[in-house]
């Protein structure tokens, strides 16, 4: 089945490691994304990538890390250096990054708590 | 910069009752317009979608109209079930560079039997 696959779904990490969140797609799409989502609040984007090789900061990419080696993967790295990184973390793709009306399909969602 | 609002919740309902969640906007240029749901625990679904003023977009029993002159999108369906319960999202693309979607709050609503 086409879609987006995160993994792990439920993460543990002690205070001043870094994880790493895994994203793939088999959509062939070129652009995706990632979203943090905080307990009864919106998402915010922390990183997007338009094109393999190629990614850009969204509004709250501190702490954060992401590679795009792969058109179909996407892995973010939370680091030691984010202060608040317990929250549900969401990928997304969509099938290419130009325009307004490009659906931007999501993933399940993998859900990160500090220890 | 962008920006959407949507009501807050919870709303809570009885089943075959009338939905509306209202939705408001502020962008540059003529944006998309999404409605997502989101299931407990899980993450977002497309319910539909909207790309131009006027447009409607339908899915499931549940509608929205792109109304430009009041830049808003508000969410209804006629007669909730009880499967309806989930969080509904409001969000805009501009199409800047990276199709990015500036997101509502979520508004949150539970259908009663």
């Amino acid at each position: 089945d086409g879609g987006i696959t995160q993994s792990p779904k439920y993460l543990f990490r002690k205070e001043g490691q870094n994880v790493t969140l895994s994203c793939e797609q088999n959509l062939n799409h070129d652009a995706m994304y990632w979203y943090r989502q905080d307990p009864g609040q919106g998402l915010r984007l922390i990183y997007y990538s338009q094109i393999v090789n190629d990614f850009q900061k969204g509004d709250i990419a501190e702490g954060y890390s992401v590679s795009r080696e792969k058109k179909e993967s996407f892995p973010l790295t939370v680091t030691s250096a984010q202060k608040n990184p317990t929250a549900f973390y969401l990928c997304a793709s969509s099938l290419n990054g130009q325009g307004s009306g490009n659906t931007i399909y999501f993933g399940e969602g993998s859900w990160l708590t500090v220890v | 910069g962008n920006s959407v609002t949507q009501m807050e919740g919870p709303v809570t309902l009885s089943e075959e009752a009338f939905l509306t969640i209202n939705c408001t906007y502020t962008a540059t240029g003529y944006p998309s317009l999404f409605w997502y749901v989101q299931y407990p625990g899980e993450g977002l679904q497309l319910l539909l979608k909207a790309t131009k003023a006027d447009d409607k977009g339908s899915n499931k029993g549940f509608e929205a109209t792109y109304r430009k002159e009041t830049t808003s999108f508000h969410l209804e369906k006629g007669s909730v079930q009880v499967s309806d319960s989930a969080v509904y999202f409001c969000a805009l693309s501009d199409g800047a560079a990276g199709n990015k979607l500036t997101f509502g709050g979520g508004t949150r609503v539970l259908v009663k039997p």
